[in-house]
């Protein structure tokens, strides 16, 4: 079974640029995370989906954020403008559904604002 | 503000010795996560502990959990080079499903 898959791997951009993360989930989970990982920290929520629906997306920085899951399945984080601070790395996770508290993490995106 | 706070930070060790990581958190919560992270990988699940008194072992490692003194421990015995990674532990966020609040990790070197 295939894990979760997140592209692009490393994203170099300068400030001021949009960007886009691309998610898809194990096959048949409901429930997908977006995370940022600063470098040194534990990641953080961002968002929260059920199926196509934004759940919790109280940590999300809406000025220059957004997500979106529009058929319940892939999901695509942007930032536009991108900051100096947005460097990190954006980890995708999915579960089965919301009562499952197992979560399987994608292997991230880099991201380095210049 | 749900705090995870994690002791030590940074911990080097020799091969062989014993070792035990620390993590308190300031929410009641009945489930407590440890996740291992490698240099520019992403998190694999150790270990989800499930009730007051929870102890889980997987070969070298091993995890228990306090939820009344809200403690959580991952024992390291006889400790390889292969341990050397960066340990997470990890709570649910109240009303936010099982999404997670990670402390910020123990970096862990094992030296020969």
């Amino acid at each position: 079974e295939a894990g979760v898959v997140q592209s692009p791997r490393y994203k170099i951009i300068e400030k001021k640029q949009p960007v886009a993360f691309w998610c898809n989930p194990i096959s048949g989970h409901n429930t997908l995370y977006w995370y940022l990982q600063n470098l040194g920290q534990g990641p953080e929520l961002l968002i929260r989906y059920e199926n196509e629906e934004a759940v919790d997306d109280s940590q999300l920085p809406k000025d220059r954020f957004s997500a979106e899951r529009l058929k319940g399945v892939d999901s695509t984080l942007k930032i536009q403008p991108a900051e100096l601070g947005d460097s990190a790395v954006y980890l995708c996770a999915s579960s089965p559904d919301r009562d499952s508290y197992e979560q399987y993490f994608g292997p991230g995106t880099r991201l380095t604002v210049t | 503000e749900l705090k995870v706070e994690q002791n030590p930070l940074f911990l080097s060790m020799q091969e062989g010795k014993n070792y035990t990581i620390y993590c308190n958190y300031s929410t009641t919560s009945d489930r407590l996560y440890w996740y291992r992270q490698d240099p520019g990988k992403s998190l694999e699940s150790l270990f989800v502990l499930l009730s007051n008194g929870a102890v889980k072992q997987e070969g070298r490692l091993m995890a228990s959990l306090d939820t009344k003194a809200r403690l959580n421990t991952l024992h390291i015995t006889a400790a390889v080079h292969d341990l050397s990674a960066t340990y997470f532990c990890a709570v649910d966020i109240p009303n936010s499903g099982y999404a997670l609040n990670f402390g910020k990790g123990t970096s862990l070197l094992v030296t020969p």
